[in-house]
């Protein structure tokens, strides 16, 4: 069974770095095709893909967010760690991490299973 | 960017109705398109993948198909449960960065 799990703060002030951990069972990252992603909705509204890293440590960002985003991995520990800088109260959300499914690069690719979300709010 | 456009934005329809929800790419995506079943306060979950593969474990209620250009799509559910009532999302894989629809909220008449 794979299972997927977010954690970090509920509660940022402006301008600080958001630090979230997702840790996973049931799949390895260093398996060829896999990925995990990092997806946020704001409250009432609609998905949003932020980051995504390869099995091969390949990494792809959002272009609007690119530069206060930073994905990493611990293939080891089983956890992909997802750092977003300078929050603002726009980045309020629920933050979900989801495993990349389908084939390698070049095949059709989907995000299945997700882990339940963490609700990250951002206020002073 | 590719964008997907998702109509309608919501609709209403009755028990055992036939619902069918639109989603179209900004460019050619060929089969890269994937349905999510999200409810409230919980995570998406997948129902269809390249385009028209079902999700092990969803209801066979559940179909999508793809008009052969690379940019329509459309997910039918074809007799409404009860537990369909949810938001319902296309994203494409095609490229990053990848992009989901506006969602559609499918409610009970």
């Amino acid at each position: 069974q794979i299972t997927l799990k977010e954690s970090g703060p509920t509660l940022v002030k402006p301008t600080q770095t958001l630090t979230l951990t997702c840790t996973f069972s049931g799949f390895s990252l260093s398996t060829s095709g896999v990925g995990v992603a990092w997806i946020r909705q704001p409250p009432g509204k609609a998905l949003e893909w932020l980051a995504l890293i390869y099995w091969d440590d390949e990494k792809r960002y959002s272009p609007s967010l690119k530069s206060r985003l930073t994905i990493t991995k611990d293939t080891s520990k089983n956890q992909v760690v997802l750092t977003m800088t300078d929050m603002d109260p726009v980045d309020t959300g629920t933050y979900y991490c989801a495993r990349r499914g389908g084939g390698i690069r070049g095949k059709p690719n989907w995000f299945d299973p997700w882990g339940q979300g963490t609700l990250v709010t951002v206020s002073s | 960017d590719i964008q997907m456009t998702q109509s309608p934005s919501s609709l209403s329809a009755f028990l055992g109705d036939r619902v069918t929800i639109t989603c179209r790419a900004s460019q050619n995506i060929s089969n890269y398109l994937n349905w999510y079943q999200q409810k409230p306060v919980k995570a998406p979950n997948l129902l269809i993948y390249a385009a028209s593969s079902l999700q092990s474990g969803v209801p066979s209620r559940f179909s999508g198909s793809g008009s052969g250009s690379g940019t329509d799509f459309t997910l039918t559910i074809s007799s409404l449960q009860p537990e369909d009532f949810a938001t319902y999302y296309c994203q494409q894989s095609y490229n990053t960065p990848i992009t989901f629809g506006q969602g559609t909220r499918l409610e009970i008449k």
